[in-house]
């Protein structure tokens, strides 16, 4: 079965800071990988997906991610965090057989002006 | 602007009590999930469809929890009894399941308190 872990649970950066939030996965086949956002109150967005082909993926707002296979790893970076980016962010899943998609357990992103 | 719409988008029941939520999904997609969003357990998977099938629905508990698909338009999710720690937000997301891969789309949720 596949699994998601996403390591920090909270994190405070300031306004320009770069951000680096990480993102690893449990499963032994093809995957499709995501990052979602979630801003207060509001349902989850799309970030960026990985399919295929390059595993630098960039996404909408400045986001990024990389898929390194050998690592298990989807990480999603941002070069200059802005306060509207406070929101919580979901690293995904879906494996390609089954088309089932976890999610891991979110990162709480706050950015201070 | 295509979007998932779920009904109601807030929930007062007293324990006890059947809570049906209702999920249209985008016209033309064939997955339709199912997720529980509480602080503690974050965003739990409870079922998936694909052609209306379910596919998976072991994230559900059975006794009193049960998903269905009347037609491609409709998705329900419906407790009976329910119970106060059922009170969460459930989310609806479809997509198009393609052989690359499925994106999933979200509705804006259903907060349900069970009081």
């Amino acid at each position: 079965a596949q699994s998601v872990s996403q390591h920090n649970h909270h994190v405070i950066l300031s306004e320009a800071a770069s951000l680096e939030l990480g993102c690893n996965y449990s499963y032994g086949g093809t995957v499709n990988l995501f990052w979602y956002v979630q801003y207060p109150g509001q349902h989850l967005q799309l970030l960026l997906k990985y399919f295929s082909g390059d595993p630098l993926v960039k996404g909408i707002k400045g986001f990024e991610a990389e898929f390194i296979k050998s690592k298990f790893s989807f990480n999603l970076r941002k070069p200059s965090v802005q306060w509207s980016d406070t929101a919580e962010y979901f690293c995904a899943v879906n494996a390609r057989s089954s088309y089932k998609l976890i999610f891991g357990s979110g990162t709480r992103l706050l950015v201070r002006p | 602007d295509a979007r998932v719409t779920q009904t109601p988008r807030h929930k007062v029941t007293e324990m006890g009590q059947e809570v049906t939520m209702r999920c249209q999904p985008i016209l033309g997609h064939n997955t339709v999930f199912w997720y529980r969003q509480t602080m503690m357990q974050g965003l739990e998977l409870l079922a998936y469809f694909r052609n209306r099938a379910p596919l998976d629905d072991s994230g559900m508990p059975k006794d009193r929890f049960s998903a269905e698909m009347p037609d491609a338009t409709l998705a329900t999710l419906k407790i009976q009894p329910s119970e106060p720690r059922d009170s969460a937000v459930y989310f609806c997301a479809s997509g198009l399941a393609l052989p690359g891969g499925t994106e999933a789309f979200f509705g804006q949720g259903t907060r349900l308190t069970v009081v």
